[in-house]
């Protein structure tokens, strides 16, 4: 069965950078792509990128174009984020999902927790 | 920018039905696809496409889409129904967005 297991939670400084990962497993890693969604505390979802599982392609939000990088690693079927110059408002539950490029997130990671706090 | 716009909040009493909108301009036109999140565990997609259904998604859980709203139905709400859901799209250029979310409480 398909399963995305995420990294554990995460404590950082404003100013710093994290590193989150998903490791994929189930499915032809590289025949899917892998989005980042997180959901802040008493907000919504919102969506970071995605990355197809070849490392080929990228889509980035343009909310989060200049802090974000993502990577895709198909020897160990594992996707990451890495998230720069964090901010208090960075706290959050950060998520991988699986999708086809434009398609629905069909499977999700457990989440990794993310504190920036001075 | 899209914005998809939806209640924040939605009551239904145990075993009525409980609709969820989700607005955008000419959404008719997208795929929308909704999800529900429970406290503490990670979204599920419980509707693709519009209207679809993953295997092991209850019947009671129904899409539909046209003009400028998308609609999520719940029919014979159950207490496990309590959760958040979104609704959520793709576009050229923006790629996917999602609602504001609507928390469903279920009386």
């Amino acid at each position: 069965q398909v399963q995305l297991v995420q990294s554990g939670p995460e404590l950082k400084k404003p100013g710093a950078s994290v590193r989150v990962s998903c490791k994929a497993s189930g499915y032809t890693f590289s025949t899917y792509g892998l989005s980042w969604v997180r959901r802040a505390p008493g907000q919504g979802l919102e969506w970071l990128g995605w990355i197809s599982g070849d490392n080929a392609n990228r889509q980035v939000s343009l909310k989060f174009q200049d802090r974000v990088t993502m990577t895709a690693d198909t020897s160990t079927a594992t996707a990451f984020l890495q998230l720069g110059s964090l901010r208090d408002d960075d706290t959050a539950m950060y998520f991988c999902a699986r999708s086809l490029f434009t398609s629905s997130f069909d499977y999700w990671g457990q989440g990794t927790l993310l504190t920036v706090s001075s | 920018s899209y914005d998809l716009t939806q209640p924040r909040s939605v009551s239904v009493a145990l075993g009525q039905t409980a609709r969820i909108t989700c607005g955008g301009s000419n959404i008719g036109s997208k795929n929308v696809h909704w999800y529900q999140q429970r406290p503490g565990q990670a979204p599920v997609l419980i509707i693709f496409r519009d209207k679809n259904r993953p295997s092991g998604v209850p019947e009671r859980f129904s899409g539909s889409n046209s003009g400028n709203t998308a609609t999520l139905t719940i029919t014979r709400a159950q207490a496990a129904d309590e959760a958040d859901y979104y609704c959520q799209i793709w576009d050229s250029g923006i790629n996917w967005v999602f609602g504001g979310g609507t928390a469903l409480t279920v009386l």
